[in-house]
């Protein structure tokens, strides 16, 4: 299995504040189609998972463009520009490369 | 518009054979690039996928839980069936469906039923 590691595993922000997630896993995530398939989901209190961001950087429909990913291999940052209260919830990153594996979540909370 | 929903039982006992219904409407699994997973959350845990299914009828299994699992899948029904058999109380968690457009979006599950919460007690 790919092991996801995410840090911090809780976070607090001031609405308005950036805020910044890091996801590494066990092993590269670049397919040999030259894809790198990290994802990041956000889980709103009592919700369904939501996608966010797919392969490492591209919004999905509808989200906010104060949400962006980076990185590559088998390190990848999600940022918020300017969190608001809406997005709090649970942030999870899951690899795509092999059998879906998620990283342990990162809680994000508003002071 | 994509949708799914989850159906099944919401207690079942230690050893039994859990079986759970993902329905969905908004997509037909006979399209090329097109999956159903099954994905699993204990309370207060993180995510975890069990098993994928595609249009080709291809399946994946979770390593670790593979021996429990079988997926399915009933194209003129829309609907995708999993399986686990010999259920522990460390299986209680909500259990959700996904859709997966693989040539879209890549191996992701971009939409995502509203879960079904399973109990395993006696």
């Amino acid at each position: 299995d790919i092991v996801m590691t995410q840090t911090p595993l809780s976070l607090s922000v001031t609405p308005g504040q950036p805020a910044s997630i890091s996801c590494k896993s066990s092993q590269s995530l670049l397919f040999g189609d030259g894809k790198t398939y990290l994802f990041w989901y956000l889980q709103k209190p009592g919700q369904s998972p939501q996608l966010l961001i797919y392969e490492v950087s591209r919004r999905f429909s509808g989200v906010p463009d104060r949400f962006s990913g980076s990185g590559s291999g088998t390190d990848f940052t999600l940022q918020i520009s300017r969190v608001e209260a809406e997005d709090v919830g649970v942030y999870y990153c899951m690899q795509g490369i092999h059998f879906r594996t998620f990283g342990q979540g990162t809680k994000v909370e508003i002071k | 518009q994509i949708t799914l929903k989850e159906s099944g039982p919401t207690l079942v006992k230690p050893t039994q054979t859990l079986t759970l219904t993902c329905s969905f409407s908004g997509f037909s699994l006979s399209t090329t690039g097109m999956g159903v997973g099954w994905i699993r959350q204990p309370p207060g845990k993180a995510l975890e996928c069990l098993a994928l299914i595609y249009w080709n009828d291809d399946k994946e299994y979770s390593p670790s839980l593979k021996s429990r699992l079988t997926i399915t899948k009933d194209t003129s029904k829309n609907q995708v069936v999993l399986t686990m058999t010999n259920m522990d109380p460390v299986d209680t968690a909500s259990y959700y469906c996904a859709h997966e457009s693989r040539y879209i979006y890549g191996p992701v599950f971009d939409y995502w039923g509203q879960g079904t919460l399973v109990t395993v007690s006696s």
